[in-house]
């Protein structure tokens, strides 16, 4: 079946420190990927996506690329700030009839000022 | 346009009784999916409907039903509930057919449901 497997948390940086969190999937036929990111006390917010092998999703400073030979959508920011503290969670949508989404356990950021 | 909302906010419940959440789509949505979050973990997929009818559902008992409405607004029920069915519920809802891939789904802030 599809999985996601996020590295684990907590991170926690200084601001304008540089963000690496790893994702890897495992997935049959060619699946989209996501990162969604999870404010306190709030839902789900689509952060970036990536539908075919090699394209690069990016939004607000965020950036990640699907590498379909090592199964892995890396999420990166240069820059982080403080506003940046959340869950961020990577998911894969699975090809077929529905939008199941499949999602990673999510990485907890912490970023100090 | 407005977006994803859930009622209640929260909610708790004793062992064995039974719950009903609600959730309005974004405007214009058809498709709309429940997702579960348990305390430290990533959402897992309950079910989606599409115009009304159940569209793939994930590994959760029949115990967990749904409805779309006409206006695509949803229900999502749990009977006998479980203390481990206490977790966020979580709606999405989309635009498309289920056979166009990669939608943008749109979350609700979800329920906290609490079962003691």
């Amino acid at each position: 079946g599809n999985s996601v497997t996020q590295m684990e948390g907590p991170v926690t940086l200084s601001e304008e420190a540089f963000l690496t969190i790893n994702c890897t999937y495992t997935a049959t036929g060619y699946p989209s990927l996501f990162w969604y990111v999870q404010y306190p006390g709030e839902g789900l917010q689509l952060l970036l996506k990536a539908t075919k092998a090699d394209d690069k999703g990016s939004n607000k400073g965020f950036e990640a690329t699907y590498r379909k030979e090592t199964t892995s959508f890396h999420l990166e920011k240069g820059s982080v700030q403080v506003s940046d503290s959340a869950v961020y969670f990577c998911a894969l949508l699975s090809g077929g009839s529905n939008y199941k989404l499949t999602f990673g356990k999510g990485t907890l950021l912490t970023v100090n000022p | 346009e407005t977006g994803v909302t859930q009622s209640p906010t929260h909610l708790i419940k004793t062992r064995g009784q039974q719950v009903t959440l609600r959730c309005s789509s974004q405007s214009g949505h058809n498709t709309v999916s429940w997702y579960q979050q348990a305390l430290g973990q990533g959402p897992q997929f309950i079910f989606q409907y599409y115009r009304e009818e159940e569209n793939g559902r994930g590994n959760f008992p029949p115990r967990f039903s749904g409805l779309q409405f006409p206006n695509y607004s949803s229900e999502l029920n749990v009977n006998a509930l479980e203390l481990d069915d206490s977790a966020l519920y979580l709606c999405a809802s989309s635009l498309g057919s289920p056979s166009r891939g990669a939608p943008a789904l749109h979350f609700g802030n979800g329920t906290r449901l609490t079962v003691t």
